[in-house]
This record gives C-alpha cells, structure tokens and sequence, in this order.
C-alpha cells in the first residue's frame, strides 16, 4: 500500500523560482492537506481540500497556491520562493475532517532549501 | 504564542522503564487531544488520542493522561523499547475548529540499551 506519496523529496531552489510539490493518495480520502514544519515548532497548516475542486487557506497560507484537480492528488505551488519557505513540507489525507477527529495520515516530507 | 507547549526538546530512557512525555496546552477550548510519532525521514504516524471527556486512554503500552484543569496532558510508554526512540508530537484540535490541529513542537525520545 503506496498511503501518501509526496514528490519531489529534497529541492534547492533560488530565490525567485517557483515549483510545485505533488501529493498523491491512493486511500480515497476526502480531506487533503499541506503542513510545514520548521525548527522548534509544530507543524503548521498551509492549506487544505475537503474534496475535488475545493481548497480553502490554513494558517500560514501566504506565498502558496493549491489545487485539487483530482480527488487523490493535492499540489502546493510555490510562484516565488522566498528564504522564509525553506522547511520540510508534509502532505496529509483523512477520509473525514480533522473536526470530526479523523486520524491524519502523512507522507514522508519533501525538504525545501531557498538560497 | 505556541498554544500547545511541549518543553522537553529531547528526553533519555533506559529500555524497558517508562518514558513520560509532557504536552502543556493553553486553549480551554481545545477538546480532543493526539498523539503522533514520527521516524528520521518518514511523515508523523498517528499513536493514540483522547477526547476531553476522559481523563485516561490506553491503547497496549501507550496510555495518554489529561489533566483539564492543569491543561496538560502526558503519554506514558511502558516498557520503553529500542523502536520507541523516535519525535514525539502532541496536537489539539477545538470543536468548529475548521480543520486546525495545532501542534507541539516535539519532544525527541531516544531509548538506551
């Protein structure tokens, strides 16, 4: 059982670049969601999908764009990266919402350095 | 301002003792608490959870302790064994929360021989 896949694994990027940070779930999960976490704190929610064609803004949604064209896929965009955004990104999946308590299941992470 | 705290960065257990790891909250309305584990490399896997109407969870070797009036939770692991050694989450969640866990910033058990 894949569970969550995220690619890429490790990313340098310069200043400026943009890129797309791909998760796929074979689980048929409803709930997707992109988390970063940086040194000493917890991770922290970028964005989130409660189906197909939805997303709506978590807590540290600025400098990021996501899309949900497919029920298992969830992509995170950056346009032009920043220094700040360098963190490991970690994609989730639920098949109900964290509100209702639902377990989260979480790819391994994709490390992301912006010089 | 961190709304879940956990204090200790890193803690050592000898194998087959309890580890105790602490989770300190804020947010009075928080009402369901979890526990995730995560491995160098890997995503978090989710441990054991608690709902604020409990006060005790136990799921094998693991057992969660909520203190409501405290705000503060802790996981207990007994016996500790060597594949226990691993990053520690605690995250809370508030009903109506709009899909937020907030989250710990980990505490790192290392189990020794």
């Amino acid at each position: 059982n894949a569970g969550v896949t995220q690619t890429p694994k490790f990313r340098v990027l310069k200043t400026g670049q943009s890129m797309t940070l791909l998760c796929a779930q074979d689980m048929n999960h409803e709930y997707m969601y992109w988390y970063r976490q940086d040194p000493g704190m917890g991770l922290r929610l970028i964005h989130y999908s409660v189906g197909e064609g939805t997303t709506a803004k978590g807590e540290v949604p600025d400098g990021y764009n996501v899309s949900r064209l497919k029920k298992q896929n969830f992509l995170l965009g950056l346009e032009s990266a920043a220094p700040s955004q360098t963190s490991v990104y970690f994609c989730a999946s639920s098949y109900l919402g964290t509100v209702t308590n639902e377990k989260l299941f979480f790819g391994s992470g994709t490390q992301l350095s912006v010089l | 301002d961190q709304q879940v705290k956990q204090n200790s960065p890193s803690l050592s257990v000898q194998e087959g003792r309890i580890s105790i790891l602490n989770c300190d909250y804020t947010n009075s309305m928080f009402d369901y608490f979890l526990w995730y584990k995560k491995y160098p490399a890997e995503g978090p896997t989710f441990l054991i959870s608690i709902s604020s109407i409990k006060d005790k969870n136990e799921d094998g070797r693991f057992t969660v302790f909520l203190n409501k009036s405290a705000k503060h939770l802790s996981l207990h692991i007994v016996p500790s064994q060597p594949g226990d050694s691993a990053v520690y989450f605690c995250a809370a969640s508030a009903t109506g929360s709009n899909y937020q866990l907030i989250w710990g910033a980990g505490t790192k058990l290392i189990i020794k021989p």
